[in-house]
This record gives structure tokens, C-alpha cells and sequence, in this order.
């Protein structure tokens, strides 16, 4: 079985602050995909990354930046400098073959509530 | 491109009345295509998921039913809704068998379904 964990129900920051938004999974892939999701007020989820179990390199996105350590089962997610428009709603995802029949049906975490003050 | 559409995108329904929801996706053929629920404050349910025409899987068992009626068109429906049924309601598509193609998963705008 598959398990993502958002500890963090809910942040609150002021704006240029840097915030990190944990991520931690379970499962017993040794092939799987980790995703982080934005949702905005509006709901409509916007995909923000993919990352495949093979690829343990942090990646860098203009303000946002994601570091995979598969040593502790995290996919954590840093905004640096944040921004008012950056308040939303996070979500982490995972999803593996095996466990899932080779469906790669995703769980997701309960998500993390991001306010980031002006 | 691929897009997918959702709609309404809000419902107010009584208890009791039926529901049916759409989703359709262009831009790709033999999607894998899903319905997840949101409910106020809490993550999200993976309701449903469909690998192919009239092939159903449901993940949670409920006053819910899904169709796959053609192959980019899923629908989620209700024969009488409950007030538990409230929240919101997200479609997905991913590629099927090959999620390392794209971006993973796509997702609708969303129904806001409010059940009174």
C-alpha cells in the first residue's frame, strides 16, 4: 500500500519569507513518481512537478526548488522568497506500478495550506 | 494540445434528486481517466478510475456510480444524493500505461457540489 504524509496542515508566513512544505511517503515500489500539485482559491489543481524514483536531483525552478531523498522517503518542497499569489492549497502525491496493479494510480496527501501574508 | 473539460462548475442540488457530472478529454485517445471528491478542508478521495471504455474501478464504496460511455468521456453520477455527498468534485486524465509520458496527471476545473 501506498502512503503520502502532508504533516504540516497549515502554514502561515509573510511575504519574501522562505517556507519548506514536507512531503514524506511509503511504499513498496522500487519504481515510483512523486508530484507536487498547486491549488489555487480557484480548485483547479496545476501540476507543478514530476520526479521518478531514479532521479534523486534536487531540482531548481525560478522560487521553487524540491529535494528527493529516497534515504528518508521525502520530497520536500521549498518557495523562497514567497509571494502572496503563492497562497494555496500543496499537495503531494505518489505512484507506483506494482502496487497498484500497473495502474500508477496516484495517492495523494492531505495537503498543506499555504498563507502567505503581505 | 490535450485539454479536458468538466462540468457544471457549481451545482446546488436537494437531498434526494439525482446528480450526473461530465468530463471529457481531447487531444488524446485511450486516456486513463479518474474521479477524485475533495471535501471541505481535507485532501483528496480517488472515487474512480477507468482504463477503458466501460471498464470501471471503485476505490470507495458509496452512493456514487461511474460510466465510461466513450473512450475521452466519464461520468459520475447519483441516483439520490445524500447531504454527505457535498464538496468538490475533480476529473483527471493521465496517458495510459505510461505516466513517464506528459506531465502525469491532468485535472479538470472542478464541480462545487453542495448538497442542501
Amino acid at each position: 500500500a501506498q502512503k503520502v504524509t502532508q504533516a504540516q496542515t497549515e502554514i502561515s508566513v509573510v511575504e519574501k519569507e522562505d517556507v519548506t512544505l514536507d512531503c514524506v511517503y511509503e511504499t513498496r515500489d522500487t519504481t515510483y513518481y512523486l508530484f507536487w500539485y498547486k491549488q489555487p482559491p480557484s480548485g483547479e489543481l496545476v501540476f507543478l512537478i514530476r520526479r521518478n524514483s531514479f532521479d534523486e536531483q534536487n531540482e531548481i525552478s525560478g522560487r521553487y526548488s524540491w529535494n528527493f531523498q529516497k534515504s528518508t522517503s521525502s520530497f520536500n518542497f521549498t518557495i523562497t522568497a514567497s509571494q502572496v499569489v503563492d497562497s494555496a492549497v500543496y499537495f503531494c502525491a505518489l505512484s507506483g506500478g506494482a502496487s497498484s496493479g500497473g495502474s500508477y494510480i496516484p495517492t495523494f496527501g492531505r495537503g498543506t495550506s499555504l498563507i502567505v501574508h503581505p | 494540445s490535450q485539454t479536458i473539460h468538466q462540468w457544471p462548475a457549481t451545482l446546488v442540488q436537494p437531498v434526494g434528486s439525482p446528480l450526473s457530472l461530465e468530463c471529457t478529454v481531447e487531444g488524446t485517445s485511450n486516456p486513463n481517466l479518474y474521479w477524485y471528491r475533495q471535501a471541505a478542508g481535507r485532501g483528496l478521495q480517488l472515487l474512480f478510475y477507468s482504463v477503458g471504455i466501460g471498464q470501471i474501478s471503485s476505490e470507495v464504496p458509496q452512493n456514487l456510480s461511474a460510466s465510461r460511455p466513450q473512450d475521452r468521456q466519464f461520468i459520475l453520477s447519483s441516483k439520490k444524493l445524500l447531504l454527505s455527498d457535498s464538496g468538490f468534485y475533480l476529473c483527471a486524465w493521465s496517458v495510459r500505461g505510461d505516466i513517464t509520458l506528459g506531465y502525469g496527471y491532468t485535472f479538470g476545473s472542478g464541480t462545487r457540489l453542495t448538497v442542501v
